[in-house]
């Protein structure tokens, strides 16, 4: 089955503890990318990647790393948590060119810093 | 810069049609998305417009004008189940800018 799986899907955390939200795809997709979404906020972008080793930062970078070693991997880093990113987490991919290249959504991790 | 309008809330009843609306200005065009997201889950992918005009798949339909800056969803005989958000996104002109920006997205509410 196509999907992209995040892990873990909730966690509770406090400041300064060091976490990294996995996600993995299937679909041998190029482009990934990760978005925290809050209420009255929408969807915003952290990070995304083009591919294998390209990463650039979205609207909302501050405080994430991201790494892509390989295609199916997009890991989300946060080094020193804080809780003002309390959030949704969505890890999302889509193939490149072709087609309407939509977004295929993981299920979410719920993330609560302390 | 890209900015995309939607309303916070609509609120509609069973069995009835509602338009949701979504406005955009950017600084160029390869296509509008609309997305449902049910309360805690993703986001999925509804439709697809890069043409103007109107794309029907089943009881939703997109329409688009490029020139107005402008799409709108219809959903024709609500259901309960339709009770979601609905998220517009852009993806901005082509050449390298792949990268879609959402609205803050539309809460649906279907009442009995």
């Amino acid at each position: 089955e196509a999907q992209v799986t995040q892990n873990p899907r909730y966690l509770i955390t406090v400041t300064g503890k060091k976490l990294t939200v996995t996600c993995s795809q299937n679909m041998n997709h190029e482009y990934m990318s990760w978005y925290r979404q809050d209420p009255g906020l929408g969807l915003r972008q952290i990070y995304y990647s083009m591919n294998v080793e390209v990463t650039d930062k979205g609207d909302v970078p501050e405080g994430y790393k991201v790494s892509r070693k390989e295609k199916r991997n997009f890991p989300l880093i946060l080094e020193s948590p804080s809780p003002n990113q309390t959030s949704l987490y969505f890890c999302a991919s889509s193939l490149l060119g072709g087609g309407a290249g939509e977004l295929f959504f993981g299920e979410g991790s719920r993330l609560t810093v302390l | 810069g890209q900015n995309i309008d939607q309303p916070t809330e609509m609120t509609a009843t069973e069995g009835a049609i509602v338009q949701i609306n979504c406005t955009y200005q950017t600084s160029g065009f390869n296509g509008l998305f609309w997305y449902q997201q049910h309360a805690g889950e993703a986001p999925t992918f509804l439709s697809y417009n890069v043409l103007d005009g109107l794309e029907e798949k089943g009881r939703f339909s997109s329409f688009l004008s490029r020139s107005k800056g402008y799409s709108y969803l219809l959903l024709k005989e609500l259901q309960m189940k339709d009770s979601a958000s609905y998220l517009c996104a852009v993806r901005p002109a082509s050449g390298g800018s792949y990268i879609p920006t959402f609205g803050r997205g539309t809460s649906l509410i279907v009442h009995p």
